[in-house]
């Protein structure tokens, strides 16, 4: 299978600053990449995703990037606001495999007034 | 839409009683998923489905689980008998099948006493 690596664990940060998440790949065939925010209590929602394709990939305050040669691909936030806090997590499906989301490990993120 | 539905939200039992977790998947997504989230193991797949089939099963963690999906638009995830370390967050998702978007639902979280 697929094994996604994401760091770090927790990030602090100042409101209005940028925060970074990054997840490595293991299987050079996987696909699709997307990101997934969770608030206190509820389900995963997917923010943005990118496919191999593609490098960059940008909404409003968040981008994600992908390295198909290191393998490894990041979310950005610009801006960060109190609501960005939550935890996120990363994930890539590897086609050989079906349709299974192999997900990192999160990162809880929390933005300093 | 909906979204993606279950049911219980919260449910509470003794160990060794038999639990049932419910999934209406949304409409005309083809693919199914169960997860289980928990502090120490972060988000795990027990089972996937597409087209009502169950096709990768390997996380489902022993005998005492199993789960089903009779027709498009219910599933059932079943621990008999459950067990305290049991205690999770159990999440159904659904997709439209291929490498693409999981809709997660709200989550039914489960204490075994």
């Amino acid at each position: 299978g697929e094994n996604v690596e994401q760091h770090p664990s927790t990030l602090s940060v100042q409101e209005g600053d940028s925060a970074v998440i990054k997840c490595t790949y293991s299987d050079s065939a996987s696909n699709y990449f997307p990101w997934y925010k969770q608030e206190l209590g509820k389900g995963p929602q997917l923010i943005i995703d990118i496919r191999s394709n593609v490098g960059e990939k940008k909404d409003q305050r968040i981008a994600v990037t992908l390295n198909k040669t290191a393998k490894h691909f990041s979310l950005h936030i610009t801006e960060t606001q109190p609501e960005d806090s939550a935890v996120y997590f990363c994930a890539a499906i590897l086609p050989s495999t079906g349709n299974q989301f192999y997900f990192g490990t999160g990162t809880s993120l929390t933005v300093i007034p | 839409d909906a979204g993606v539905i279950q049911s219980p939200r919260h449910e509470v039992t003794e160990m060794g009683q038999e639990v049932t977790l419910r999934c209406k998947p949304i409409s005309g997504h083809n693919s199914l998923f169960w997860y289980r989230q928990t502090m120490m193991r972060g988000l795990e797949l027990l089972i996937y489905f597409n087209n009502n089939v169950p096709i990768d099963d390997s996380g489902m963690p022993e005998d005492r689980f199993s789960a089903k999906m009779p027709n498009a638009s219910f599933s059932t995830l079943k621990i008999q008998p459950s067990e305290p370390r049991d205690s999770a967050v159990y999440f159904c998702a659904s997709s439209r099948g291929g490498p693409t978007e999981q809709y997660f639902g709200p989550g039914t979280r489960l204490t075994v006493t």
